[in-house]
Parts: C-alpha cells; sequence; structure tokens
C-alpha cells in the first residue's frame, strides 16, 4: 500500500476553515484516498473518499492533486467538535483493508 | 450511517486470564469484520481480518493462538484475548464492511479498553 505523509499537528481558530494536507507521492493507479478522523477514545468515522476528481459532501472536501500525489482535506467551517486525529489512507479498490499512519492531530480553538 | 457496537466498553481482568470482546453490526449483514488494536498516542494496528464462516487473516506479528477470531454469523465477531498480559493492555476496535453498503464504506465500533493487571 502506498505510504502517506501528514504533519503531526494543526490549530485552527472555530469558524474559520481547516485544511489538512496529505501526500501520497507513490500512489498507484487504482488507489484511493480516503479521510477518517478519530476523536479521543472513539472508534474512527469516516469522512470523505476520492480517486481523481474532487469530492464535496456534509462534511468536508476533498481536493486531489492532478497528479495524484497530494490531497487537501477541507472543514470548510471549523468548530470545536472537530477536535480529532485526521487520517489520510490511500487504499487499492473500495473493498481493501485500510491502513492507518500516524495522522495529524487537529486542535480547534476558541 | 450503520452502526457497529462493541461489548463491552471497558474491561479489567487478571493477568493470565482470558477475555472476550464482541463486535456487532447492528443493522446491517457485515461480511467481513476487521480487529485493530491501539496503544496510547499511537495509531491503529490492524490485527486481523475475518470474513463470515472463514478463518481469520492475521497481520504479521500478531499471534492466532493468543488472539482468537470468530466470524460465525453475519451480525457477530469475536476477539478473544487469551492468557492475557499486562503488555495486552490496549484499545480494540472492530470495524466492519457488509453487503448492502457500498464497497468504501467502513464502520468502526466505539471501541473497548482492556486493562490487565
Amino acid at each position: 500500500d502506498a505510504k502517506t505523509t501528514q504533519p503531526p499537528s494543526m490549530d485552527c481558530a472555530e469558524g474559520r476553515a481547516a485544511n489538512l494536507p496529505c501526500n501520497h507521492s507513490t500512489i498507484s493507479g487504482n488507489e484511493y484516498v480516503y479521510w477518517y478522523r478519530q476523536i479521543h477514545s472513539q472508534g474512527p468515522q469516516y469522512i470523505i473518499h476520492g480517486l481523481k476528481n474532487n469530492e464535496t459532501n456534509e462534511m468536508a472536501s476533498l481536493i486531489i492533486t492532478e497528479d495524484r500525489k497530494s490531497s487537501t482535506l477541507i472543514l470548510p467551517h471549523a468548530t470545536l467538535r472537530d477536535t480529532a486525529v485526521y487520517y489520510c489512507i490511500v487504499s487499492p479498490g473500495t473493498a481493501s483493508k485500510l491502513t492507518f499512519g500516524t495522522g495529524t492531530r487537529l486542535q480547534v480553538t476558541l | 450511517g450503520a452502526v457497529v457496537s462493541q461489548h463491552p466498553s471497558r474491561v479489567i481482568c487478571k493477568s493470565g486470564t482470558s477475555v472476550k470482546i464482541e463486535c456487532r453490526s447492528l443493522d446491517f449483514q457485515a461480511t467481513t469484520m476487521f480487529w485493530y488494536r491501539q496503544f496510547p498516542k499511537q495509531s491503529l494496528m490492524l490485527m486481523a481480518t475475518s470474513n463470515e464462516g472463514s478463518k481469520a487473516t492475521y497481520e504479521q506479528g500478531v499471534e492466532k493462538d493468543k488472539f482468537l477470531i470468530n466470524h460465525a454469523s453475519l451480525t457477530l465477531s469475536t476477539l478473544t484475548v487469551t492468557s492475557a498480559h499486562p503488555e495486552d493492555s490496549s484499545f480494540y476496535i472492530c470495524s466492519a464492511r457488509g453487503t448492502k453498503l457500498a464497497d468504501y464504506e467502513q464502520y468502526f465500533g466505539p471501541g473497548t479498553r482492556l486493562t490487565v493487571t
């Protein structure tokens, strides 16, 4: 599986957009980019995923570069409840196992 | 989204005893379940993958005789930690995929915190 690189931590003011970057320079053509988050002492929660095109849902937007070597998760209006560890995962196909990296700890502050 | 539950949420046991953790899919049939372990301030590590009615596939380095996984029905998988030791203390999390869910959908349980004294 392709590896991902994320900054260990980020801060964001409440109400502002949180932009979380992820590098996956060795991603293969059939690998999807997934984003999950884990609030302290809970199970991970699916946020969004994509292959080539940018994606948007009620939680977030996913921007994937044209060469697919990096992506950005955007939380448009961060709230305190968005404080969590965010994991960027690349996985071959849509039904494969997920390998979690170290993630980015996002702290949303007042 | 679909719901996955785990029981118990917390368990404390004595060294040398065995502990069983249940993972249930409440509103869908889980054809595949995954078990993860997470040590404090670390990421989730996949332990094994189980398909209903089949033997589990363990990740490299995970002792299958110590971590017994049973996936006998489409709504229940169990993880039994046999002869638990303090180093087995961890946060155990299951997840599930199902036939009526989209291929990408994988739902996680809330986790079980195991403390071995």
